[in-house]
C-alpha cells in the first residue's frame, strides 16, 4: 500500500506556481520522498527527490517540513504542458516505487 | 538517446492467445522494470531484474505471466494464455543500479504497450 496522502484533484492558472502537497506521517529516518508526473497516454517521469534538505532542480522544487511528515511539490510557473497526474512516492534507499492514485493537476489558460 | 522502447505500442488478441511484450533499456542502465497499469488498480510493479537477474517477482499475478531478461539490452514479458482481465497498459523502466549503495537512481519509463484482450 502507498504511505502517502495527496489530494485528488487540483486546478492552477497557467503561469502561476503550482503547490501540490503530500502527507507522509509514517514515513521511516531512511525513506526518500520522490515525485514521480505522468502526463496523459505517456509513460511516468521522475521529478525530484529528497531525504530531509530542500531540493531543486531544472523541473521543481521540493520542500520537505523539519518533521519529514508531509512535502510539497513546487513547479514556480506551470505551463498547460505540466497537465499530468503527481505521485508522491516514499521509498527507502534500493526499495520498490509503489505508486499510489496521485494527484491531477489540471493547468487553466 | 532513444531512452527505453517498448513493442508493439498496441496489441489486441484473442483470449487464449499468447502474448509477448518486448523492451529495450536504456543503454548503461543495468536495472529493468515491468509495471502494468489499469484504471482499477493504478500502476503496479509486476517484476525487476538487476544486471540481467530477476530480482522480485511477487508482483506478478499468477503463472500465465513470464519475464526474461536474457541480456542487457532486451527483455519479455510473455502471457499465456491471456485472459481479458489481463488487458492493461504495460510499462517497462529502466535505471542504473549501483552495487555500492545498493540503490538504483530514477527509474525511466517506456511509452507503455496498450493490450486489449478480447
Amino acid at each position: 500500500d502507498a504511505k502517502t496522502t495527496q489530494p485528488t484533484s487540483m486546478d492552477c492558472a497557467e503561469g502561476r506556481a503550482a503547490n501540490l502537497p503530500c502527507n507522509h506521517s509514517t514515513i521511516s529516518g531512511n525513506e526518500y520522498v520522490y515525485w514521480y508526473r505522468q502526463i496523459h497516454s505517456q509513460g511516468p517521469q521522475y521529478i525530484i527527490h529528497g531525504l530531509k534538505n530542500n531540493e531543486t532542480n531544472e523541473m521543481a522544487s521540493l520542500i520537505i517540513t523539519e518533521d519529514r511528515k508531509s512535502s510539497t511539490l513546487i513547479l514556480p510557473h506551470a505551463t498547460l504542458r505540466d497537465t499530468a497526474v503527481y505521485y508522491c512516492i516514499v521509498r527507502p534507499r534500493g526499495g520498490k516505487l509503489i505508486f499510489g492514485q496521485g494527484t491531477e493537476l489540471s493547468v487553466k489558460p | 538517446d532513444a531512452g527505453v522502447i517498448q513493442s508493439p505500442r498496441h496489441e489486441v488478441t484473442e483470449m487464449g492467445q499468447e502474448v509477448t511484450l518486448r523492451c529495450k533499456p536504456i543503454s548503461g542502465h543495468n536495472s529493468l522494470f515491468w509495471y502494468r497499469q489499469t484504471m482499477m488498480r493504478g500502476l503496479e510493479l509486476l517484476i525487476y531484474f538487476n544486471n540481467n537477474v530477476p530480482i522480485d517477482d511477487s508482483g506478478m499475478p499468477e503463472d500465465r505471466f513470464s519475464a526474461k531478461m536474457p541480456n542487457a539490452s532486451f527483455s519479455t514479458l510473455k502471457i499465456q494464455p491471456s485472459e481479458p482481465r489481463d488487458s492493461a497498459v504495460y510499462f517497462c523502466a529502466s535505471s542504473l543500479y549501483e552495487l555500492g549503495t545498493g540503490d538504483s537512481y530514477e527509474q525511466y519509463f517506456g511509452p507503455g504497450t496498450r493490450l486489449t484482450v478480447t
